[in-house]
């Protein structure tokens, strides 16, 4: 089945302890962003990658990287999670430029104490 | 101006209504217009695609883009309660990231 997976669907943390969320695509694309979602805000993009070892910044990078060592994964990392960081969080795959569909995975759900 | 505005609602209508959802954008380039469909705990999905000015069918639903007023919407007919969701448009040049809308959450009360 193609899909887009995200793990772990839901994380507690505290302040500072760094965490990675994995992002994995089946569908061999080359797009792949992270976004984040928060009431009021909407969906806003964090990075995106638009290859292998290709990635750039959206609207919100701040406290935010990325890795693009694989086609098929995208791992979000927090070096030092704060509580503003609290957030659904969504990544999505698409097969080519920004006219192409977008398949986003189920949701990380992170709350930061 | 914000780039892409869009009336967050909610918007709560009764099974079979009409449903009009709406947004504008301010960036001339914009020529793909998409719109994005997100069920409560889901990601969102691809619901209706529409290349440059016009309408565009797919079922129940149809897709309008005025590329002149900078105006989108998505029409539902015979609105069913498994429409209810929220709404994201997403309207695009094809060079650059997507921008999308807040969102409108819909509710089709039985």
């Amino acid at each position: 089945e193609a899909q887009v997976t995200q793990n772990p669907r839901y994380l507690i943390t505290v302040t500072g302890k760094k965490l990675t969320v994995t992002c994995s695509q089946n569908m061999n694309h080359e797009y792949m962003s992270w976004y984040r979602q928060d009431p009021g805000l909407g969906l806003r993009q964090i990075y995106y990658s638009m290859n292998v070892e290709v990635t750039d910044k959206g609207d919100v990078p701040e406290g935010y990287k990325v890795s693009r060592k694989e086609k098929r994964n995208f791992p979000l990392i927090l070096e030092s999670p704060s509580p503003n960081q609290t957030s659904l969080y969504f990544c999505a795959s698409s097969p080519g430029p920004w006219g192409e569909t977008q398949y986003f995975g189920p949701g990380t759900r992170l709350l930061v104490l | 101006q914000k780039e892409v505005e869009q009336d967050p609602g909610p918007l709560s209508v009764p099974e079979g209504a009409i449903v009009s959802l709406n947004c504008t954008y301010s960036n001339s380039a914009f020529q793909y217009f998409m719109w994005y469909r997100q069920y409560s705990r889901k990601g969102p999905e691809l619901l209706m695609y529409t290349y440059s000015s016009g309408n565009k069918e797919d079922g129940r639903f149809t897709a309008q883009v005025d590329k002149s007023s900078k105006y989108i919407s998505l029409f539902i007919r015979d609105s069913q309660p498994s429409d209810s969701a929220t709404y994201l448009c997403a309207p695009n040049s094809g060079n650059t990231p997507l921008v999308f809308g807040k969102g409108t959450r819909l509710s089709v009360i039985a």
